[in-house]
């Protein structure tokens, strides 16, 4: 069956400092998704990637969308307080159900 | 636009009893669908819907679950005869199928269940 490897499973940073967090996959996807999830919420989208070598910006986050479709990489900017959360990778065919990898705890140390 | 909105955001339950669930999706999303997360885990798919036409359930969608879209619009997940291993937050999420860009859906808040 397919998998999906997302790493770190944590981090604990300082605040200012930049992150990196990756996922790859046994399987070819059309699409990278990259979400995060506060405690008790659901999760919220923060880049879409839809092209193979894509990189995209949004605010201090960057993604990219690996060459070989198996893989994606977001970076983190410069964290702040609120970047703590759970990051999500989640690639999709097109008109398929999106996959969840097991997500990276990020923790910010005072 | 209030964005997808599920209730109750908690439910207690003991184990054997009957739950329902409810999702509202963003109005004019088409497609509607259904997740289980457990702690420590990603969102787990379990079905969606395409207006009122379920077209696809999970494996981990057993035969003591049932969900519904009746007029295309909300949605509602029942759990008969609850088992603890049913305890996890149930997610629902929307997008507006092919009208907007590929794959990309809303959550919910989430329902968390937990049977005792």
């Amino acid at each position: 069956g397919q998998q999906l490897n997302q790493s770190p499973q944590s981090m604990f940073i300082q605040e200012g400092e930049d992150v990196s967090m990756n996922c790859t996959s046994s399987s070819i996807f059309n699409t990278w998704l990259w979400y995060k999830q506060d405690p008790g919420e659901g999760p919220v989208l923060l880049i879409a990637l839809y092209k193979a070598g894509e990189l995209t910006s949004n605010g201090r986050l960057t993604a990219q969308f690996g060459i070989t479709r198996k893989d994606s990489f977001l970076n983190i900017s410069a964290s702040i307080p609120s970047d703590v959360g759970i990051y999500f990778c989640a690639p999709a065919n097109r008109d398929d159900k999106i996959i969840f990898g097991k997500g990276t705890r990020l923790h910010i140390l005072p | 636009d209030t964005g997808v909105s599920q209730n109750p955001r908690h439910k207690i339950t003991k184990r054997g009893q009957n739950v329902t669930f409810r999702c509202d999706p963003i109005s004019e999303h088409n497609r509607l669908y259904w997740y289980r997360q457990t702690l420590g885990q990603g969102p787990e798919f379990l079905t969606y819907f395409q207006n009122e036409a379920q077209l696809e359930k999970s494996r981990l969608l057993s035969d003591r679950f049932s969900a519904e879209r009746p007029k295309g619009s909300f949605s509602t997940l029942e759990i008969q005869r609850t088992e603890q291993g049913d305890s996890a937050m149930y997610l629902c999420a929307s997008s507006p199928g092919v009208a907007g860009p590929p794959n990309i859906q809303y959550f919910g808040a989430g329902t968390r269940l937990s049977v005792l």
